[in-house]
């Protein structure tokens, strides 16, 4: 079974619109992190956001957010006021054992977000 | 501060050969993993080092080996290569365990084998 699954293989938003990229995870381990990457066509990864399993308040990071809703497994990334240079592939990845030194992150597929002007 | 960096960005091979890559953490960070990145996929785990020390294998043939050194700095190596091996190889730093959890990625290096 799919550990990640992100189900919008491209999404359009207008500038200065929010969006939301979907992302569901499965695991049976209490102990998780999950994380937002952007890639730009460059190919670096860039990190966004971060939300353990065992935090009580949704992560936010400027102008990103991560819905987390435990009970449903989804960790949805919000963008507020798209910009054009936040056309990218996103990607949503989950670690377990999160209080371990493991840090092996499992990637979905992505999401390939274009902002239009 | 520098960020995680990573020689060659780009490289071709032909089928058969053996290439090294390189990866250097940020500052301060213990861990370096390897990730795999073919056109169209998400990155999938090859391995991550710790101290020099093995810490986890992903789902890859006996033809990817690491190491990782004193200074923390890492090689991938890959063995009779195959066109399949062609990818985007990201190495990604980390604290070893504990907050922070971010992890960190470098620009990557792209591998074609031909």
């Amino acid at each position: 079974a799919q550990k990640i699954t992100q189900t919008q293989p491209g999404m359009f938003v207008q500038e200065k619109e929010a969006v939301t990229l979907d992302c569901t995870y499965d695991t049976s381990d209490p102990s998780y992190g999950l994380f937002w990457y952007k890639q730009p066509s460059s190919g670096e990864m860039i990190f966004l956001i971060y939300q353990g399993s065992y935090d009580q308040q949704n992560a936010t990071e400027g102008r990103y957010s991560l819905n987390f809703q435990k009970a449903r497994k989804s960790a949805n990334l919000v963008i507020s006021a798209s910009q054009l240079g936040d056309s990218a592939m996103y990607f949503c990845a989950m670690r377990e054992k999160e209080d371990t030194g493991r840090r092996a992150l499992t990637f979905g597929s992505g999401t390939r977000l274009q902002v239009q002007p | 501060d520098a960020g995680v960096t990573q020689s060659p960005t780009h490289l071709i091979k032909t089928r058969g050969q053996h290439v090294t890559l390189r990866c250097s953490p940020i500052s301060g960070h213990k861990s370096v993993s390897w990730y795999q990145q073919v056109l169209g996929q998400g990155p999938q785990f090859i391995f991550q080092y710790y101290e020099k020390e093995e810490r986890g294998r992903g789902n890859f043939p006996d033809r990817f080996s690491a190491r990782q050194f004193p200074n923390y700095s890492s090689e991938l190596n890959v063995n009779a290569l195959l066109l399949g091996d062609s990818a985007l190889y990201l190495c990604a730093s980390s604290l070893y365990a504990g907050a922070p959890y971010e992890q960190y990625f470098g620009p990557g290096t792209r591998l074609t084998v031909t």
